[in-house]
């Protein structure tokens, strides 16, 4: 079965800071991999996803990714947040199963 | 192009009352999927439907039920609903037979169970 854990489940930083959010997976075989961004009071979009080819993936508003299959680890990175980053953000992986399972989400909030 | 749009946005509930969450998507995907949302809980699947005509259980379907009336629509209903049930509650669709395909959600649907 596959499982998806993500260890900060509170960030908080200064605007121009930079970050790093933890993704591990489980999951034996192949993967799709999502990060998916959620604004208070509105629903998930996606940031950006992983399926195959260049283990970093660009997404939207200047977010990075990395697949580091070795470690089952898929990080979100941002060089410098901005106040309109605040956010929850939710890891995601599909294996097996079509269907994919979400972690249970990290709280960014960045101070002006 | 609205995406997945769901109905009520709102909706305050008394204990044993019965309620159906509507949710219909614009974009022929086969895959739909109801979620409910709780502080420190992440999303936990409800209920899913891989394709017209069919439905499975997913992590947490006690106290509901659904319908795949169409490629386009899924409702939930609480038949009874309980305080327990207090949450929010996404709709999701996508196209599974893409690889990487994402889910798309709706809005959510802020539900209280008094």
């Amino acid at each position: 079965a596959q499982s998806v854990s993500q260890h900060n489940h509170h960030v908080i930083l200064s605007e121009a800071a930079s970050l790093e959010l933890g993704c591990n997976y489980s999951y034996g075989g192949t993967v799709n991999l999502f990060w998916y961004v959620q604004y208070p009071g509105q629903h998930l979009q996606l940031l950006l996803k992983y399926f195959s080819g260049d283990p970093l993936v660009k997404g939207i508003k200047g977010f990075e990714a990395e697949f580091i299959k070795s470690k089952f680890s898929f990080n979100l990175r941002k060089p410098s947040v901005q106040w309109s980053d605040t956010a929850e953000y939710f890891c995601a992986v599909k294996g097996g199963s079509y269907i994919p399972t979400f972690g249970r989400g990290t709280s960014l909030i960045v101070h002006p | 192009n609205a995406g997945v749009t769901q109905t009520p946005k709102f909706q305050v509930l008394k204990t044993g009352q019965s309620m159906t969450l509507q949710c219909a998507q614009d974009m022929n995907h086969n895959s739909m999927y109801w979620y409910r949302q709780d502080p420190g809980m992440g999303l936990r699947l409800i209920y899913y439907s891989a394709s017209e005509g069919t439905t499975d259980k997913g992590e947490v379907p006690n106290g509901y039920n659904v319908s795949r009336l169409n490629k386009r629509e899924f409702s939930l209903r609480l038949e009874s609903a309980a305080p327990s049930q207090t949450s929010v509650y996404f709709c999701a669709s996508s196209d599974i037979d893409r690889e990487g395909q994402p889910q798309h959600f709706g809005d959510g649907t802020r539900l209280s169970i008094l």
